[in-house]
């Protein structure tokens, strides 16, 4: 079945540093992907999302590239913030079946001063 | 309402009784999702609603979950007899009939504590 597999965590990183999460799937068909950000003590907020191969998903300075080739939907930022410091999660969803949508496991992220 | 709306936002209840969690989605949104996030864990789906119907409830983990939506909106979970490893936290979301990459919302969580 679905699946979305996700870099374990946590990952902790200096302001300024570069931010890599790995997001990987399994999927039939072309799903859409998503990244959506968990900030402490408050639900879940989509971050970005691509529907199709090659689409680059961004926001708040984060990107994160559909790449059907090898299956994987990395998240990046060039220069984290200590306001970054949360908890991530990649997932894909069909959007011509509207079933549910498979979540990784989620990594959290702390950005130190 | 403006977004996903999800009650009570914190329970506290002893072991054996019964809880139930309330999911208003938003306005106009068909699909609803019910997830739960145990601490330190990732998000399992528990069941799906297209409407008033429930076409996938293979997450529910036992006999003593179950959910309903009526009119199309608002949707109850309720756990029976709970015991102490149901305390988590409790998530609902909302999406839309529509092609465009499917989005969905989600609501702040209820977060059941059983002792």
């Amino acid at each position: 079945g679905d699946s979305v597999t996700q870099m374990e965590g946590p990952v902790t990183l200096s302001e300024e540093a570069f931010l890599t999460i790995n997001c990987t799937y399994t999927a039939t068909g072309y799903p859409s992907l998503f990244w959506y950000v968990q900030y402490p003590g408050e639900g879940l907020q989509l971050l970005l999302k691509a529907t199709k191969a090659d689409d680059k998903g961004s926001n708040k300075g984060f990107e994160a590239t559909y790449r059907k080739e090898t299956t994987s939907f990395h998240l990046e930022k060039g220069s984290v913030q200590v306001s970054d410091s949360a908890v991530y999660f990649c997932a894909l969803k069909h959007a011509s079946d509207n079933n549910d949508m498979r979540f990784g496991a989620g990594t959290r992220l702390t950005v130190k001063p | 309402g403006a977004g996903v709306s999800q009650s009570p936002s914190n329970k506290v209840t002893e072991k054996g009784k019964d809880v139930e969690l309330r999911c208003d989605p938003i306005s106009g949104h068909t699909a609803l999702y019910w997830y739960r996030q145990s601490l330190g864990q990732g998000l399992e789906f528990l069941i799906y609603f297209q409407g008033n119907s429930a076409p996938d409830k293979s997450g529910l983990p036992s006999d003593r979950f179950s959910a309903e939506r009526t009119g199309g909106s608002v949707s109850t979970l309720t756990i029976q007899r709970t015991q102490q490893e149901d305390s988590a936290v409790y998530l609902c979301a909302s999406s839309p009939q529509d092609l465009s990459g499917n989005t969905i919302y989600f609501g702040e969580g209820s977060w059941l504590t059983v002792v």
